[in-house]
């Protein structure tokens, strides 16, 4: 089972800079990684695929870099719709598996 | 517009079986993964099982001797059954789907989601 890892667990921000969050994976998933974020009481929304696409109308201020076992999101102007957790997601191997969030909170 | 929405039973006592089904309304049935993933509370992501609509399959090793999902074509629906349920199967359960079709990458991440169903196992 591929393990990935997030970091920060929590991530104060205030609105309007840029945070990045990190993603990294036990082994090579090649570009086969996604975002997603997710508010309290709700499903998680898709982001980022293939490491650095936007899914369907996501904002340009979100984008994904990385490949192999290192991956970053950033968020280049946080807005207040922004405060929220991060999943990333391998899908090169079975079991699919998430990281265990990053927290984007108010500073 | 797909939409995915999930019924089952919300309080079990231990040992009983979970059983969540998740109905599909718009697009197709067709050519997809049909995901079960769960959140226990405050916690991550746990992927739990897929299947396509022809029956095919894939489970997590780590619940695979519990669970088992089933597909209904003619009803365009998918369900799950979790097996002597525990305190630690307390969760969201949510159903999913790939965004594209289960033979390409892009059918391996989950750009669908249905409303959650939360599951309490207590005695």
């Amino acid at each position: 089972e591929i393990v990935m890892t997030q970091s920060p667990a929590t991530l104060s921000v205030s609105p309007g800079e840029r945070a990045t969050l990190s993603c990294r994976a036990s082994q090579s998933v090649s570009s086969n990684l996604a975002w997603y974020q997710q508010k309290p009481g709700q499903a998680p929304r898709l982001l980022i695929y293939d490491a650095s696409t936007r899914a369907t109308g996501i904002p340009a201020r979100f984008s994904g870099s990385g490949s192999g076992t290192e991956f970053t999101l950033t968020i280049s102007s946080l807005q207040s719709e922004d405060f929220a957790v991060y999943y990333c997601q391998q899908y090169i191997n079975w079991p699919r598996t998430f990281g265990q969030g990053t927290k984007v909170e108010i500073k | 517009q797909v939409q995915l929405q999930q019924r089952g039973a919300g309080l079990l006592k231990p040992s009983e079986t979970l059983s969540l089904t998740c109905a599909v309304y718009g697009g197709s049935f067709s050519n997809y993964y049909w995901t079960w993933i769960r959140q226990p509370p405050g916690k991550g992501l746990e992927w739990i099982a897929e299947i396509t609509h022809s029956g095919g399959t894939n489970y997590n090793p780590s619940l695979k001797s519990r669970v088992t999902i089933s597909v209904d074509t003619s009803k365009n629906q998918f369900s799950l059954k979790l097996r002597s349920v525990t305190a630690a199967d307390t969760a969201v359960y949510y159903c999913a789907r790939g965004w594209g079709y289960h033979y390409e990458s892009s059918g391996w991440y989950f750009g669908y989601w249905g409303q959650g169903s939360l599951v309490t196992v207590s005695s």
